[in-house]
Order: C-alpha cells, then structure tokens, then sequence
C-alpha cells in the first residue's frame, strides 16, 4: 500500500524567503510528527499532532516554524524569512496511534542559499 | 528512556546472517526494545520491537536476553540493500513524551558481496 508521501523531495530556496513542506500520512494514521536531520545527524523532534491538533509543539526551534493538519490527513510545515541554518532533511512519519510505531515519509531536503 | 550501547561498525557477506548486538543494561520494566535502520539518504525504516519475547517478522528476528540487559537484531539472509545504519532504542508504549523518537550513533552495517 502508499506509505508516507513528502513533497517537494528537494528545496532549493534563498535566505529570507518562505518554504511549505508537505506531508501525506498513511490513511487512517492518527497520529502525524515532524522531525529534522542535518548532515550526519540524529533526528531531532519538531511538532507531533493528534488528528488535527498539536499536543506538543515544544520542537519548533522558533516562531518562524509553524504547522498544521487539516483533515486529520495532510500536514504543512512553513519556515518563514528562511535562514541558513534551516537547511536539513524535514522527515514526516505517521502511525496507527501514538502507541504504535511510525512510517516515515522520504523527507525533503531543504538547501537555503 | 534507558540507553543503549551499539558497536560502531560491522561487516556480513551477502547472503550470511547479520547479527547486530545492542546492550541496554539499564532498561526498565515497561520498556520495548525497537529496532529501527536508515539508508543512506532515506527515511528511518521501522524493523522490530519486542518486550522480553523472542520476536519474528518478515524482516528480521529479536532475541533478548532473559535478564533484558541485551538484544540480538538478526538478518538472517542479509542482501546488499541492508547496508544501513542500525538504530536500537528503548521506549515504552504509553505516556510521557515516548513518542519523540531519538537515535544514538546506531551500527552502520556494511553488507558486502
């Protein structure tokens, strides 16, 4: 079946503009997280949401960073006025519940220039 | 969440039986064992968990040791795709903040032919 889809796969844009990165969740997945990996990294939590709302957004590295959920489905991530340091890999994953383990997406790979 | 120790590297032949070891002597009672792998520029793939039972799937085999202290991720027929880095974590199922996902250095694996 369709795992979890992230779009676009690679992002190229320049320092001080505006980025959505975009999740599809595996169908029926209640649960949705977001994580970053910069080079040779470990993953690092961003937001997680429950249906459509966000129990735990403390990931957010600042308020440039926001998400949400629209249908219990498909997720955004905005990076707003982009800085250098914000170029990773944005990994999505999603599960049954927040009991079960999750499926990640293939991530996108944001580069700000 | 309890840490876990893994060996930096290891190599297997194409075809052989991988076994990659992880100690977690500090595990608690209500903690699984999850293994997780990541390819070199894809998403973390979800392998196996398991509390103290021997667990089998399509992928791989869990052994953990009756006093829990240890595990054995098993490939028994390992092919050149299985060239990743391997990621052994303790979690449990239910409360707090288990669901934010957090690898250590993990094993990378190098399947040769």
């Amino acid at each position: 079946g369709a795992g979890v889809s992230q779009s676009p796969s690679n992002k190229v844009t320049e320092k001080g503009k505006d980025v959505e990165l975009r999740c599809d969740p595996i169908s029926g997945h209640t649960a949705l997280y977001w994580y970053r990996q910069s080079l040779g990294q470990g993953l690092e939590f961003l937001i997680y949401f429950q249906g459509n709302s966000a129990p735990d957004k403390s990931g957010l590295p600042s308020d440039r960073f926001s998400a949400e959920r629209t249908g219990g489905s498909v997720s955004t991530l905005t990076i707003q006025r982009t800085q250098q340091e914000d170029s990773a890999v944005y990994l999505c994953a999603s599960s049954f519940s927040i009991r079960d383990w999750e499926y990640f997406g293939p991530g996108t790979r944001l580069t700000v220039t | 969440d309890a840490k876990t120790t893994q060996p930096t590297s290891m190599d297997c032949a194409e075809g052989r039986a991988a076994n990659l070891p992880c100690n977690h002597s500090t595990i608690s009672g209500n903690e699984y064992v999850y293994w997780y792998r990541q390819i070199h520029s894809q998403g973390p793939q979800y392998i196996i968990h398991g509390l103290k039972n021997n667990e089998t799937n399509e992928m791989a085999s869990l052994i953990i040791t009756e006093d829990r202290k240890s595990s054995t991720l098993i490939l028994p027929h390992a092919t050149l795709r299985d060239t990743a880095v391997y990621y052994c974590i303790v979690r449990i199922n239910s409360g707090g903040s288990n669901y934010k996902l957090t690898f250590g250095k993990g094993t990378l694996l190098t399947v040769n032919p």
